[in-house]
């Protein structure tokens, strides 16, 4: 059984920085691209950020660019996202979702999500 | 401002058909397939329906997509309480090189 499980939010004031971890089972990591999600409080879901299998290429959106880094281990199967300069509209749910094919934005798995609150 | 355009809100009585729009561009819509996402009340997306129109094993087939140039659309036919939820489409956009989201629909069964 595929699982993901997102660990690493919590309270963060402005400025700060957290580093989120994704936990992955059920099937070979390696092989697939992954992703971060994210869903502020009461709004839709916004794409985050991307990273390859072999974590050669990385895709981020503007809103975190300069700020957030994605990467991966794949001999501890886990994704990771470090998260600098936060601002109080980075407030939101993290999930962690699998990828079927590399830039597609077809997500077949998700993580229950890990709540990120930036407030001083 | 989402890249992709879906409605707000949606309604219908159990047993009707509704359908979710999902309007973009040529550098999303237009020129990659388009993915669907069911929200349940306080739970992570789901997915439902990916390259257009495909189903995920374990979804029912009252659930459809399809796609015609740059707008893609979801349908839900034989509607029933449990589909009340919040829809997404998704796809990738080869000008800002991620994936776009729209702003999601909620679906309401009266």
């Amino acid at each position: 059984e595929v699982q993901l499980v997102e660990s690493g939010g919590g309270l963060v004031k402005p400025g700060g920085s957290l580093r989120l971890s994704c936990a992955a089972s059920g099937f070979t990591f390696s092989l697939h691209s992954m992703n971060w999600v994210r869903q502020a409080p009461g709004k839709g879901l916004e794409w985050v950020s991307s990273i390859s299998s072999s974590g050669s290429y990385i895709y981020n959106a503007d809103s975190v660019k300069g700020r957030f880094t994605i990467s991966r281990d794949n001999a501890k199967n886990s994704l990771y996202l470090q998260m600098n300069s936060l601002r109080a509209e980075d407030t939101a749910v993290y999930y962690c979702a699998r990828e079927v094919d590399a830039t597609s934005g077809k997500f077949d798995y998700w993580g229950q999500g890990t709540l990120v609150t930036v407030s001083s | 401002q989402s890249v992709l355009t879906q409605p707000p809100s949606a309604s219908g009585t159990p047993g009707q058909r509704v359908t979710i729009s999902c309007s973009g561009s040529s550098s999303n819509i237009g020129s990659n397939t388009v993915n669907w996402y069911q929200q349940l009340p306080g739970t992570a997306p789901k997915f439902l329906i990916y390259s257009n129109n495909q189903r995920p094993s374990g979804v029912p087939d009252r659930f459809s997509g399809s796609k015609s140039g740059t707008s893609a659309s979801l349908a839900i036919s034989g509607l029933q309480s449990e589909d009340e939820a919040d829809y997404y489409c998704a796809t990738w956009d080869d000008s800002l090189n991620g994936v776009v989201f729209g702003g999601g629909t909620k679906l309401t069964v009266l």
